[in-house]
């Protein structure tokens, strides 16, 4: 079945580096993904929908210039989290549609010290 | 802005029990979805459903679509140890899950007792 490879499942960094997720869709093409955001004991909450060769649409709230998307082929998005303060800890999940159904990756455990 | 409420948030079951989830909203879905989310994992879907009083089941789940399209309900029966995990249920106004936002519920956490 479709798969979607979230890298890196973890990732730990120092405050005030940058941290770039990436997501693929391995056996199909995706023109949109979908990038959520997910606190401990929370549920999933939409960051923005990324679009391929397009700008990604971000929610209510969610700084564009702090988490940078990037979706430059039908494949392949990345999330990239600028300047990474404590408050950015958190589990971040990409998802991709195929047909009528949204595939999730792995998600990315990121812990900002 | 739209969202869901599930309940229950946890519960303990005895191994063999069946198990029931439901979510409700104020506002209207027109897709339904029940994912399973373990620990340090994405969601796996694990029912979808397109249509008002639509029942499905997969395996040991069966789930519900509201008739008022306002409402879902997941069953589990026969519950073992690996249904241990968190279900979110999750709703879309568009027909079918793959376009536009999903909105959550905030999950359940199943724990079974051996």
């Amino acid at each position: 079945g479709a798969v979607v490879s979230q890298h890196p499942s973890r990732v730990i960094c120092k405050s005030g580096t940058s941290v770039k997720i990436e997501c693929r869709s391995l056996d199909f093409q995706a023109t949109t993904m979908f990038w959520y955001r997910q606190f401990p004991k929370q549920s999933l909450m939409l960051m923005a929908t990324s679009n391929e060769g397009s700008k990604a649409t971000y929610e209510q709230g969610v700084e564009k210039d702090k988490f940078l998307i990037n979706h430059a082929s039908l494949t392949l998005s990345t999330l990239t989290v600028t300047s990474a303060h404590p408050e950015d800890s958190s589990f971040y999940i990409c998802s991709a549609s195929i047909g009528d159904r949204r595939v999730f990756g792995s998600g990315t455990q990121l812990s900002v010290l | 802005g739209q969202q869901l409420n599930q309940s229950p948030q946890s519960m303990f079951i005895q191994e063999g029990e069946d198990v029931s989830m439901n979510c409700t909203s104020s506002s209207i879905f027109n897709t339904w979805l029940w994912y399973k989310q373990d620990p340090g994992e994405g969601p796996v879907l694990l029912i979808a459903l397109y249509k008002a009083g639509e029942l499905t089941s997969n395996g040991r789940l069966t789930a519900q679509f509201g008739i008022t399209r306002k409402d879902s309900f997941l069953n589990i029966s026969a519950s073992i140890p690996s249904d241990v995990g968190i279900y979110f249920c999750a709703g879309s106004s568009l027909y079918g899950g793959s376009q536009g936002n999903l909105i959550f519920g905030k999950g359940t956490k199943l724990s079974v007792k051996p």
